[in-house]
C-alpha cells in the first residue's frame, strides 16, 4: 500500500541552524510529493511540492528533492528562524487531482533564540 | 479573502448530540475533502467529493454524512456523537488537473 514515514520528533534547534527532516515513502505508481506546515492553532499550509522524479520544490528558504531511487523527499533549510517553529507533514498523492493525500505522522520543530 | 473557510472553528457538545460543520471554498475548485486529525496530530482522509459526487469514502462510520449542495460547499453532519469523535476536522479543496490541496483552518470538535 501507499505510506509515508517521517523522522520522529520533536526536533529542537537553535536559530540559524541547518534543518533536515527526513521523509520516505512507499507508493504504487508515480506519486506527487508535498510538504505541509501547521503553525500552532492553525490549519495546514502547502509549503512545497514536487510532481516527478528529480524535481526540487522550494519555498520560503525550504527545499526538498524528489528522489525516486531512495524513495525520499527530505525537507531542508539552511538557516531556521524562531518563526519556523511548527509541525511539518510530508504527504503523497497517487491519483491526480481527485486523489487523497496520505500523510506522515508529522514532525514538530522547535527553534530556540 | 479566505480561500477555504470552515464554521464553526470550535464546537463543544455532549455525547449523543447531532452536529454539522460547514465548509466553503472560493477558489473555483471542483474537488473537496474532509480530513480528521486526531490528538496525536495524525491526519486521515474521510471523504472526497468531485462536482458534488462522492468519490472517496474511507471506512467512516455511517454516523458521518457529507453533503455537497454545490461544488463550492461540502458540509459534514455527524449523528449520535461519541467521545472518540473528538478531533480537529479539516476541509480541503483542489483544482482539476493539479494534485495539491488547500486546507481550511480546521474545526476543533470536543465531545463531552
Amino acid at each position: 500500500g501507499n505510506s509515508v514515514t517521517q523522522m520522529e520528533g520533536p526536533v529542537t534547534l537553535s536559530e540559524e541552524a541547518f534543518l533536515t527532516i527526513n521523509c520516505t515513502y512507499t507508493a504504487t505508481g508515480y506519486p506527487s510529493l508535498f510538504w505541509y506546515v501547521q503553525y500552532p492553532g492553525e490549519g495546514l499550509q502547502l509549503l512545497l511540492k514536487a510532481t516527478k522524479a528529480d524535481d526540487k520544490g522550494s519555498n520560503k528558504g525550504f527545499e526538498a528533492t524528489y528522489r525516486k531511487e531512495t524513495t525520499s523527499f527530505h525537507l531542508e533549510k539552511g538557516s531556521v528562524q524562531v518563526s519556523d517553529s511548527a509541525v511539518y507533514f510530508c504527504a503523497l498523492s497517487v491519483n491526480g487531482n481527485t486523489g487523497k493525500l496520505i500523510f506522515g505522522q508529522g514532525t514538530t520543530l522547535q527553534v530556540k533564540p | 479573502d479566505t480561500a477555504v473557510s470552515q464554521t464553526p472553528k470550535y464546537l463543544v457538545t455532549q455525547m449523543g448530540n447531532d452536529k454539522s460543520i460547514k465548509c466553503e471554498q472560493n477558489l473555483g475548485h471542483d474537488t473537496m475533502y474532509w480530513y480528521k486529525q486526531d490528538s496525536k496530530k495524525f491526519l486521515k482522509i474521510m471523504f472526497s467529493y468531485n462536482n458534488k459526487e462522492l468519490i472517496i469514502n474511507e471506512t467512516v462510520p455511517n454516523r458521518f454524512s457529507p453533503k455537497s449542495p454545490d461544488k463550492a460547499h461540502l458540509n459534514l453532519h455527524i449523528n449520535s456523537l461519541e467521545l472518540g469523535d473528538s478531533a480537529v476536522y479539516f476541509c480541503a479543496s483542489s483544482q482539476a488537473g493539479r494534485p495539491e490541496q488547500y486546507f481550511g483552518p480546521g474545526t476543533r470538535l470536543t465531545v463531552t
